[in-house]
């Protein structure tokens, strides 16, 4: 069965670094996203991606944060300069359609910032 | 913005039906989903209602939907302990393309 595979599982990284999560969404899908959640809080959206370009990104999303689709079948998320407060589970999701396709989601990267 | 909430613990034992409850506050959502998520396990889709529709059944899972009290509940039958899992309710609002996440409920069956 197809599925949304992320690397790393787990990074830890120092405040101020820069990192990137991959990400592979099935492959026939078009429409991409990534969703956080902070231990003990709700799943945010964070970023949808359609096209080469962003659809649509949260107030979370800000300029620290950008998205890429480097070649066909990766999907990134990079963190430019990491806070304390960017400790999260980071999400993955990728959907053939939009509103009423199911999306499908990684098993997330947990992002430790120290 | 749109809030959805849900409660956080859940405890059945097995062979017992659970039912799994959600609140959310904008009328606009046009489809309602609930996820599971099993430990070190992404979100898995288990079913979703379309706004118009009131009950959707698949197997041991039965989907309500009351859109005037803003209340979406998943009950599932016969719970096995292999249901236990953190089981979150989501929605998409009209002209949009995000999920609106709850904060999950853990479910947990003694056998």
């Amino acid at each position: 069965e197809p599925e949304v595979t992320q690397t790393p599982s787990h990074q830890v990284t120092q405040m101020g670094q820069e990192v990137i999560l991959r990400c592979v969404p099935i492959s026939n899908h078009l429409y991409f996203y990534w969703y956080r959640q902070i231990l003990g809080q709700k799943v945010e959206f964070l970023v949808s991606f359609y096209n080469n370009e962003i659809s649509e990104k949260s107030e979370i999303f800000d300029d620290q944060f950008s998205v890429e689709r480097p070649d066909g079948s990766n999907f990134t998320l990079k963190i430019r300069s990491t806070k304390l407060e960017d400790s999260a589970m980071y999400f993955c999701a990728s959907s053939f359609g939009t509103v009423g396709t199911e999306a499908f989601f990684g098993q997330g990267t947990r992002l430790t910032v120290v | 913005g749109e809030d959805v909430e849900q409660s956080l613990f859940l405890s059945v034992r097995e062979g017992d039906s659970s039912v799994i409850n959600c609140t959310y506050t904008d009328s606009s959502s046009t489809y309602l989903y609930w996820y599971k998520q099993e430990p070190g396990a992404g979100l898995q889709l288990l079913t979703y209602i379309f706004s118009n529709m009131d009950m959707k059944q698949d197997q041991r899972l039965t989907v309500l939907l009351n859109k005037k009290d803003k209340h979406l509940s998943l009950r599932i039958a016969d719970t096995q302990t292999g249901d236990s899992a953190i089981y979150f309710c989501a929605l998409i609002m009209e002209y949009g393309n995000k999920l609106v996440f709850g904060a999950g409920t853990i479910l947990r069956v003694k056998s």
